[in-house]
């Protein structure tokens, strides 16, 4: 399996901060083929599914806003909320899809300070 | 418009098998789409646990921790997907979810919660 372990596990951000999650794969996910990263977030609001985020370590769904960015190659990536909002509080989860056996991340958890 | 519903019982018993339905609308699993539906599941106040994949192509995938528990079919006269898990004990209560893969899972059902119990 690839391992995806995500740091930190909670972080409390002041409304309008910057907030920022790692992600750190056991293996590479970029593919040597397409040179493309097979690495997705999601947001997870209570009593409620996940939400596709990011797609291919960085590109936005269609309706995500721009303060949410998707950064990294290889093995590390990030995702950044440039300025905070207040319904942005939320569980984060990364996954990769390089490997037909896909994985998550165990979820970071975001506060307002 | 691409929705996707989990069925299936709210509670079993432990040893039981459980069976989840995924039905599906919006789009198809027997055309050369390179769309696959996924099982996810979340125990309480825990973590996603991918579970088992299946492609348009019929190629499929199950989480090695769970492949001896697992099946995953489809059935696409009926827009469905099903999973069977064998052996349930009170660890496996969590929400099971299905969604719509294409790059990552960017549609999800809402989710069917399965408590293990006696």
């Amino acid at each position: 399996d690839i391992v995806m372990t995500q740091s930190p596990d909670s972080l409390a951000v002041s409304l309008g901060e910057r907030a920022t999650i790692n992600c750190k794969s056991s293996q590479s996910v970029l593919s040597s083929s397409n040179n493309k990263n097979y690495l997705a977030w999601y947001q997870q609001k209570p009593g409620q599914p996940p939400k596709l985020l990011i797609s291919w370590a960085s590109a936005r769904e269609f309706g995500v806003p721009d303060r949410f960015s998707g950064s990294g190659s290889g093995t590390d990536f990030t995702l950044t909320i440039s300025s905070l909002q207040a319904e942005d509080v939320a569980l984060y989860y990364c996954q990769q899809y390089f490997s037909a056996l896909e994985t998550f991340g165990q979820g970071t958890k975001v506060e307002i300070k | 418009q691409i929705t996707l519903k989990e069925s299936g019982p709210t509670l079993v018993t432990p040893t039981q098998t459980l069976t989840l339905t995924c039905t599906f609308s919006g789009f198809s699993l027997s055309t050369t789409s390179r769309v696959a539906v996924g099982w996810i599941r979340q125990p309480p106040g825990k973590a996603l646990e991918w579970l088992a994949v299946t492609y348009w192509n019929e190629e499929k995938y199950y989480s090695p921790s769970l492949e001896t528990r697992l099946t995953i079919t489809k059935d696409t006269s009926k827009n469905q997907v099903t999973l069977t898990m064998t052996n349930m004990d009170p660890v496996d209560t969590a929400t099971y979810y299905c969604a719509h893969r294409r790059e990552g899972y960017n549609i999800w059902g809402q989710g069917t919660t399965v408590t293990v119990s006696s």
